[in-house]
């Protein structure tokens, strides 16, 4: 079946420092939407994202759709504490029209 | 707060037994959606109602079942219990489908003994 693959499974920063999460699809998206789950917590919608190469920015969060909206990727630049969580990308299929969460990323951020 | 209710917040059972897992979407949300989370794990999809009726259904064993009310609320029910069940159950609704963003609930912690 359709899978959507996030990487890296974990990613330990420094605090200031930046980080990358990316999501791969094997199939053609009808849209993107990420969530962010902090430790204990329950998952928040933070974006969506449906045009093909679209590229969205919430303060120092960029989140990008790829041209063959197959892929995605979330950039923090300058991490803070307040960013440590798990971050989802949810993957809407064009085909079956089921919404397929990634893995999630899980972010530490040590001060 | 997102505006979506579940109860009860933990739940603890033995073996064999049955529960049933409540939700009551935002209001104005027609679409609920339930996941299930295990330790560690990633959000599995179990199924999808919309306005009633069940839209999608994802990776939900034959033991467990949901239905949504005519006020909306949905319940889901997990029999004959294992203790691989044991996870997060979240319920999560939507204006209409997936299309638009998902508001999750504050989950439901089942422990199975």
């Amino acid at each position: 079946g359709q899978q959507v693959m996030q990487i890296p499974q974990y990613q330990h920063v420094q605090e200031g420092e930046d980080f990358t999460t990316y999501c791969n699809s094997s199939t053609t998206l009808s849209n993107i939407q990420w969530y962010k789950q902090r430790p204990g917590g329950h998952p928040v919608f933070l974006i969506q994202l449906v045009k093909s190469g679209e590229v969205k920015k919430q303060k120092r969060l960029t989140f990008q759709f790829g041209e063959a909206k197959k892929n995605s990727s979330l950039h923090i630049t300058a991490t803070q504490t307040t960013d440590v969580g798990t971050y989802f990308c949810a993957g809407l299929s064009s085909n079956t029209g089921k919404l397929i969460f990634g893995q999630g990323t899980t972010l530490q951020v040590k001060p | 707060d997102s505006g979506v209710t579940q109860t009860p917040k933990h739940l603890i059972t033995a073996t064999g037994q049955r529960v049933t897992l409540r939700c009551s979407p935002r209001s104005g949300d027609l679409s609920v959606y339930w996941y299930q989370q295990s330790l560690d794990q990633g959000l599995q999809f179990l199924i999808q109602y919309y306005n009633g009726e069940e839209r999608a259904k994802g990776n939900i064993l034959e033991r467990f079942s949901a239905q949504q009310f005519p006020d909306l609320h949905s319940e889901l029910n997990l029999s004959s219990l294992e203790l691989g069940d044991s996870a997060l159950y979240f319920c999560a609704s939507s204006v209409q489908g997936v299309n638009s963003p998902l508001h999750f609930g504050n989950g439901t912690r089942l422990t199975v003994t």
